[in-house]
């Protein structure tokens, strides 16, 4: 069980496009879904808090109308990247959280995004 | 705010030897979890532990053993008769709960193993 799937698992796309990433949770239902990057041979970092049918709440230093997260229903929260650029190149994971108080975190797959 | 820190970043041991990876972190929070991930090649996230901050009893399971230390503020992993299979980029984690039981997961830097042959 606590399986979460991403989709796709890896895109290349042009420069100034955009592009949708999905996470899932396959078995269970997520109010919260967490959305990380990780640039090559670093550390994940937090990009922004993804809650069921409410604004994401993003971290400092990451743009929001950049990176457009909608978490419209309990089991899809979707991660997109607008008018990308090379940079945005990276790998995007999602984590949907577990049953409460238990703070476990199931993470998906990663998505691999490169920007040419 | 809170931090981890996994001051080694990448450990090179031949297989069977046993090889402990480091975790300090830093919270002001009384209750807190702390976790263990491992990162593959592959790029998937592998779940080790989670350990509660009320929780000091260390944990084995099979060649992986834990020991926390509130004291200390430290998480330590440790791997006994490593494997090759046990290459990868193991991350320490510190979760903390936030206002609204939201809770913010802060990862450290990962340390890289390479089980040599």
């Amino acid at each position: 069980g606590a399986v979460v799937s991403q989709h796709p698992s890896w895109v290349i796309c042009k420069s100034g496009t955009s592009v949708k990433i999905e996470c899932r949770s396959l078995d269970f239902q997520a109010t919260t879904m967490f959305w990380y990057r990780q640039f090559p041979k670093q550390s994940l970092m937090l990009m922004a808090t993804s809650n069921e049918g409410s604004k994401a709440t993003y971290e400092q230093g990451v743009e929001k109308d950049k990176f457009l997260i909608n978490h419209a229903s309990l089991t899809l929260s979707t991660l997109t990247v607008t008018s990308a650029h090379p940079e945005d190149s990276s790998f995007y994971i999602c984590s949907a959280l577990g049953l409460a108080g238990t703070y476990e975190q199931y993470f998906g797959p990663g998505t691999r995004l490169t920007v040419t | 705010a809170q931090k981890v820190t996994q001051a080694q970043t990448e450990i090179s041991v031949v297989e069977k030897e046993d090889v402990t990876l480091d975790c300090v972190y830093e919270t002001r929070d009384t209750t807190y979890y702390l976790f263990w991930y491992k990162q593959p090649p592959s790029g998937e996230l592998v779940f080790l532990i989670r350990r509660n901050s009320f929780d000091e009893q260390n944990e084995i399971s099979g060649r992986y053993s834990w020991n926390f230390q509130k004291s200390t503020s430290s998480f330590n992993f440790t791997i006994t008769a490593s494997q090759v299979v046990d290459s990868a980029v193991y991350f320490c984690a510190l979760s903390e709960a936030l206002s609204g039981g939201y809770q913010k997961v802060t990862f450290g830097i990962g340390t890289k193993l390479q089980v040599i042959p």
